[in-house]
């Protein structure tokens, strides 16, 4: 299967605090992205690091990825109370299935102001 | 850009009545999605769609629902009869990938059925 598996299913923390979140997939990929969703929102992208890089940070984000381990994790540093929300990981193969995001059920995460 | 459109944002129907859904997507991109999301199922691709074409139906549930996308600015999906199980938020998503090495997709709204 194409999909991720997100863990922890749910992530409480105070504001401030620094919120980590990982993924695993079973196979081999072309990119991985990550995507949140906000209560009643559509999904909304985050950041997206290929097969060939191993970490990546955009603003409080950072993303690793070890392909050896299928494995993937989201850092969010500071967090905020805006950053409460699901977290969605979808690993993306190449070749017919480029196109396709399959995604888990997502990682909770509450931020306590 | 308005970003991908969805209309109606929420629909209420009885069990046997046709339901329609509509998606505009963002100008330019080349794939369309359809998902289904639910508490129980998560959320679910259903099928999209390259160029107008369709690429992979194999999450559509079952024969009641159809889509179609008639030309680049348009999709819907239909669901005819309707039943309560079908009750989810129904998001569409659009992409550009062609000539492009990477491929987020973009979001719209949702639209909120019920069905009673």
């Amino acid at each position: 299967s194409q999909q991720g598996e997100e863990d922890p299913q749910a992530l409480s923390i105070q504001e401030g605090e620094n919120a980590t979140m990982n993924c695993s997939y079973k196979t081999s990929i072309n990119n991985l992205q990550w995507y949140r969703q906000n209560s009643g929102r559509g999904l909304v992208h985050l950041i997206l690091i290929r097969s060939n890089e191993r970490e990546k940070h955009s603003g409080r984000l950072r993303v690793t990825l070890d392909t050896s381990k299928k494995s993937s994790s989201l850092l969010i540093t500071a967090s905020r109370a805006a950053d409460t929300a699901s977290y969605f990981c979808a690993p993306v193969r190449g070749g017919t299935s480029y196109g396709k995001l399959t995604f888990g059920q997502g990682t909770i995460l509450t931020v306590h102001p | 850009d308005a970003g991908v459109i969805q209309s109606p944002r929420h629909e209420v129907t009885e069990m046997g009545q046709e339901v329609t859904l509509r998606c505009k997507p963002i100008s330019g991109h080349d794939y369309l999605f359809w998902y289904r999301q639910t508490m129980m199922r998560g959320l679910e691709l259903l099928i999209y769609f390259n160029n107008n074409v369709p690429i992979d139906d194999s999450g559509m549930p079952e024969d009641r629902f159809s889509a179609k996308m008639p030309n680049a600015s348009f999709s819907t999906l239909k669901i005819q009869p309707s039943e309560p199980r079908d009750s989810a938020v129904y998001f569409c998503a659009s992409s550009i990938i062609s000539g492009r090495a990477y491929n987020e997709q973009f979001f719209g709204p949702g639209t909120r059925l019920t069905v009673l």
